[in-house]
């Protein structure tokens, strides 16, 4: 059964700790690996997507890498504005399959 | 930038109502879908559709219906609005296959 899972549930940092989200994945015939970020009652706002193991994408203070059974998304040096859900998906046939999130939480 | 837009932020329906939720995208994308995301579970697809007037169930398309007459609009539709239907919905477009999906901004449902 194609699965993804996230951890740790929940993480809180203080501004500055750098730390890094997991996802680890089974998806038959994987067609990309997704991140994304969810503020509180809002959309998921579309952050990376990677395609093949040893792939990185880097945005700001965010970095998404890849392997063939997990992703990790790198925070450096996080700031208070970094704290939401980060979600990770595993693209399948015609759908996302969603892990149940990560919430930060960045204190300053 | 691709714009994914929901017809309401927040929606409080009775039980046994029929529920109308409706999403447009600007984008011209083949590819429609809709989510809903729960605590614990989070987002399961509902229905999607990659053409107009096609659609496929997702994983939990019981007690939902799902409307594409327009390439840029696709609605989902609650026959008979149940307290467990209580949950934040959410549409998303991509261009095809499962390249990346954008989000709109959800629907927070409550049905009492």
């Amino acid at each position: 059964e194609d699965q993804v899972t996230q951890s740790p549930e929940a993480l809180r940092l203080q501004e500055g700790e750098s730390s890094s989200l997991n996802c680890s994945y089974t998806v038959s015939g994987l067609r990309g690996l997704f991140w994304y970020r969810q503020d509180p009652g809002k959309g998921p706002e579309f952050l990376f997507t990677l395609y093949s193991a040893g792939e990185e994408k880097e945005k700001e203070r965010l970095k998404a890498t890849l392997t063939k059974k997990e992703s990790f998304l790198h925070i450096t040096a996080p700031k208070p504005e970094d704290s939401a859900t980060y979600l990770c998906a595993g693209g399948a046939t015609n759908k996302l399959i969603f892990g149940t999130g990560t919430l930060l939480a960045v204190q300053p | 930038d691709v714009k994914v837009t929901q017809s309401s932020r927040y929606l409080v329906k009775r039980t046994g109502e029929k529920v109308f939720l409706e999403c447009v995208q600007d984008m011209d994308h083949e590819n429609m879908f809709w989510y809903r995301q729960d605590p614990g579970l989070g987002l399961r697809l509902i229905y999607f559709s990659y053409d107009v007037k096609m659609k496929e169930k997702g994983d939990i398309p019981e007690g939902y219906s799902v409307s594409r007459e327009k390439k840029e609009r696709f609605s989902l539709i609650l026959e008979s609005a149940s307290t467990n239907q209580t949950s934040m919905y959410l549409c998303a477009s991509s261009p095809h296959g499962n390249t990346e999906a954008f989000f709109g901004q959800g629907t927070r449902l409550t049905v009492v």
